[in-house]
């Protein structure tokens, strides 16, 4: 079983919709959460981080942590065709030098005209 | 501000060829610095990492090396290059005394070896 589970898509939803994005993952020592964004031959991008249980809004994106569930959720409202984009999760245990981040195999997300 | 440089950001080798990837830091000190894999489907491998001049831990046992000559300087390497190493090839760095903070990547290199 892997650590971080993530549906790889594609996910195709219309403009203006609501996308949810969603990591499964195994490891209770996690406690940081974060989504990437990474467009089609880029490097992934720092979308949203989160510390622990609960959610963090930045304009149209929603990040969810449910710590006793080992489940997190990104919400993007009104989605438009730049959100086209794979989105990976990542996570991370408490801080030290031994902690590194694991990613999730990441979602493409198409948003349609 | 910090910035990441990678290059080069597309590469055509053959098979059995050398390999060097290069990838500065700037605006930070002693930063951790990571590279990874990334292969269609099968998310972002971490190959090597590093947390100081010299200091280099490999993830998976493979055909390529890594070393750190410099405080922001990391470099990807191989004698010989397979069919397998083919692949999209990110470096990251982050703060090494904050380290509960993301990585931040560069732009990568897209390697097709012939």
């Amino acid at each position: 079983q892997k650590e971080v589970e993530q549906d790889p898509g594609p996910l195709s939803v219309p403009e203006g919709a609501i996308v949810s994005l969603n990591c499964t993952y195994s490891n209770s020592a996690f406690q940081y959460f974060m989504w990437y964004r990474q467009y089609s031959r880029k490097g992934p991008e720092l979308l949203m981080y989160t510390y622990s249980s609960g959610n963090k809004e930045d304009g149209r994106f929603t990040a969810q942590v449910d710590k006793s569930s080992k489940y997190i959720s990104l919400f993007i409202r009104d989605s438009q065709p730049s959100d086209s984009a794979t989105y990976l999760c990542a996570m991370r245990g408490p801080t030290g030098t031994a902690s590194k981040l694991t990613f999730g195999t990441g979602t493409r997300l198409q948003v349609t005209l | 501000s910090q910035t990441i440089h990678q290059w080069p950001a597309t590469l055509v080798q053959p098979v059995g060829s050398p390999l060097s990837l290069e990838c500065t830091v700037e605006g930070t000190s002693n930063p951790n610095l990571y590279w990874y894999r990334q292969a269609a489907g099968r998310g972002l491998q971490l190959l090597f990492y590093s947390v100081g001049i010299g200091q280099i831990s490999s993830e998976v046992p493979q055909n390529l090396s890594a070393s750190r000559p410099q405080d922001r300087q990391f470099i990807l390497s191989s004698k010989k290059l397979l069919l397998s190493d083919s692949g999209f090839y990110l470096c990251a760095w982050s703060v090494s005394r904050y380290s509960n903070y993301g990585y931040t990547f560069g732009s990568g290199t897209r390697l097709t070896v012939v």
